[in-house]
This record gives structure tokens, sequence and C-alpha cells, in this order.
């Protein structure tokens, strides 16, 4: 089931923040949200995941807004390699570890 | 280490032919997955395992079988291929914490059915 709802692309230029945004309004309180991207046709890579707070690696930033109903992933200082289909997930804390993939964001970084 | 190798990645099979697809894992993860991309959609789970010897179906499993001999090797079969069957097939593992499920992917197997 598709449980969040991305823009079908973007463009950021190159050394700006991307935000990419994600609706997930139906997410439930034991439901995290992940965010995954894929470059070209490669395999999937795991980004960074939140529950309720804010979150950051040395990826990027999560920003999860306070009713949870939606979030924002940002690339602070989007790179030409950062260009690729960025996946939000929502799945249950517990039972089966499936991610259930949309469409997705594609996201184009211009020099 | 190799992280999720997948093997072969790319085949081109008649319909009716059949097939098996290896994934192999060296990060000692207990849950493995099959998951096909078709053109400008996402992935779509096939089936996944848990542990060694115990498999579950996915999202989109007929005409798909599978198989966890070893902890380390998940086995993707096509008894007898289709047209429809023509996908890029990722694997992915990851730990058993269910609160945590980083998956990590490998490269894909590109697969032509004609």
């Amino acid at each position: 089931d598709a449980k969040t709802t991305q823009p079908p692309s973007m463009d950021c230029a190159e050394g700006r923040a991307a935000n990419l945004p994600c609706n997930h309004s139906t997410i439930s309180g034991n439901e995290y949200v992940y965010w995954y991207r894929q470059i070209h046709s490669q395999g999937p890579q795991y980004i960074i995941h939140g529950l309720k707070n804010n979150e950051t690696n040395e990826m990027a930033s999560l920003i999860i807004t306070e009713d949870r109903k939606s979030s924002t992933l940002i690339l602070p200082h989007a790179t030409l390699r950062d260009t690729a289909v960025y996946y939000c997930i929502v799945r249950p804390s517990t039972g089966a570890n499936n991610l259930f993939f949309g469409t997705g964001t594609r996201l184009t970084v211009i020099p | 280490n190799a992280g999720v190798t997948q093997t072969p990645k790319f085949r081109v099979l008649k319909t009716g032919q059949s097939m098996t697809l290896l994934c192999a894992q060296d990060m000692n993860h207990e849950y493995m997955y099959w998951y096909r991309q078709d053109p400008g959609m996402g992935l779509r789970l096939i089936h996944y395992s848990v542990g060694e010897g115990t498999t579950a179906k996915g999202e989109v499993p007929d005409g798909y079988n599978v198989s966890r001999l070893k902890k380390q090797n998940f086995l993707l079969g096509l008894e007898s291929a289709a047209p429809s069957q023509t996908s890029v097939y990722f694997c992915a593992s990851s730990l058993r914490l269910a609160a945590y499920n980083e998956q990590f992917f490998g490269p894909g197997t590109r697969l032509t059915v004609l």
C-alpha cells in the first residue's frame, strides 16, 4: 500500500540545500519514516530514518513535523552525485521488515 | 566485506525456460529479501526470509519460488519464465532488529524474457 506521497521530480542547484518533502498523513504511532535513494540503476541505499525526533547523520537531516504527518529530507550541500530517485517509506517498528517503495522523487542536481 | 552480491548480472531467457538467481551476503544478516523493479516504478517485494530454512511471500510472489538453505544465501527461482517477468531483480539483507531496518542491497540482476 502506498502510504506516502512525494513529488515526482525536483531540481536543485549544486552546492545548495535540497529539501525533499514527503506526506504520510496516515502514519501510525509505531511507524518509522525511512529514506532510501537509488542512483541510476544501482540498488537502493539507506539514508536515514526517524520516529518523531529530528535526525541527522553524515548524509542528511530528517525533519519530522510535530503531528508526524509529513517530513522533509535535507541534503545540506547537494552535489552532482546526489542525483537519484529518493524514496520515503513508512513501516512499523515490529513485525515483518518489509519496505514498500513508491515511485519516489527524482532529484536532479544542476551544475 | 563484499556486502550483498548477486549472480548473474544479466540474463536473457526464452519463455518457458527456468533459472535461479543467487544472492549471497557476508554480513551475517538474519533477514533477506528479493525485490523486482519494473521501468519507472519502485521496488516490489517478491519473497523474503527471516532466517535459515524459512521463507514468506511478499507483495508479488506468483511465478517465483525461493529457498534459504544457508544463512548467507537466498535463491530466487523462476520455473517457467514469462515475458511479464522481465525486470531488474534486487536482493537485500538486514539484521533482525525490528526497530531499525537498514536494508543493504545488491547491484541487481537484469533479466529479459523473450
